[in-house]
C-alpha cells in the first residue's frame, strides 16, 4: 500500500500518560495533515506543515498537543497527560501542492482510548 | 468563522430512488467546497469537488452561493453507494478543511 500510513492503528492508554502517533506521507507530497475526528463528528483541523515547516498550529487543541515533521518526510503528534476527551480518531493526510487546492489522501487513522 | 453543516445524520434510501445529500457552509470569501466519502472500513476519499464540476459515480454536485449550499445528488442510487458522506470546505489554497458532521447514506435493496 503506497498511501499515507499511519502508526499504530490503536492505542490504548491511561489517563495522565503522553502518547506519540505516527504518519508517513506519500513519499513525494509536501504537504501534511492532522485531524481529529470524535465519534459522530467530522474531522477537525488540527495543525499542518510545507515540507519540515509548520504553518499553521493555533488550531492544536491545547498546550498538550504537538507535531513535527524533521525533516519534512514522516510527521509525529504526540499529546501529553491524555485526557479521557482525547479519545478519538486521529487522522493524518497529505498532498502534493503546488499552489490552489490539491487532494488531500487519508491516512487510515490512529483510534486512541484514553482509560 | 467557517461552518459546514449537514442536517441529516442519516439518509436511507431504495434502491434505484434518486439521492440528495444536503450541504449548508457559512464563508463569508470564496470557498473551495469538497464531499469526501468513507465507505465502510476504508479511508476517507475525495469523491468530488467544486472546481472541478465533474461527475463522479453518478454524482454531481452545484455550488450555490445565493443559498450557501453544495448538495451532493444521484438520480439512481446504487447499494455499493452506501457510505459516510462529508462536505468540506476550504477558505485558501492549502486543504485546511473544515468538514461537516457527515451524513449516513443507506441504499436498501
Amino acid at each position: 500500500d503506497t498511501g499515507v500510513s499511519q502508526n499504530p492503528r490503536h492505542k490504548i492508554t491511561k489517563r495522565g500518560q503522553n502518547v506519540t502517533f505516527r504518519c508517513d506521507p506519500i513519499s513525494e507530497h509536501n504537504r501534511l495533515y492532522w485531524y481529529r475526528q470524535t465519534l459522530g463528528q467530522g474531522p477537525e483541523f488540527l495543525t499542518y506543515f510545507q515540507n519540515e515547516a509548520q504553518l499553521e498550529k493555533s488550531r492544536l487543541l491545547s498546550d498538550r498537543f504537538s507535531a513535527e515533521r524533521p525533516k519534512g518526510s514522516f510527521s509525529t503528534l504526540e499529546i501529553q497527560r491524555t485526557e479521557q476527551g482525547d479519545s478519538a480518531m486521529y487522522l493524518c493526510a497529505s498532498s502534493y501542492w503546488t499552489g490552489g487546492n490539491t487532494e488531500a489522501f487519508f491516512g487510515q487513522g490512529t483510534r486512541l482510548t484514553v482509560v | 468563522a467557517q461552518r459546514v453543516t449537514q442536517p441529516e445524520k442519516l439518509l436511507s434510501v431504495f434502491k434505484g430512488a434518486p439521492v440528495e445529500l444536503k450541504c449548508n457552509y457559512s464563508y463569508s470569501g470564496s470557498p473551495e467546497l469538497f464531499w469526501y466519502v468513507q465507505y465502510s472500513r476504508q479511508r476517507l476519499q475525495l469523491l468530488l469537488r467544486h472546481i472541478s464540476r465533474e461527475s463522479i459515480k453518478g454524482f454531481t454536485a452545484d455550488l450555490n452561493k445565493g443559498e450557501t449550499s453544495f448538495h451532493l445528488k444521484k438520480p439512481f442510487a446504487q447499494e455499493e453507494d452506501s457510505a459516510m458522506y462529508y462536505c468540506a470546505l476550504s477558505s485558501n489554497a492549502g486543504n485546511m478543511l473544515t468538514f461537516g458532521g457527515g451524513t449516513r447514506l443507506m441504499v436498501k435493496p
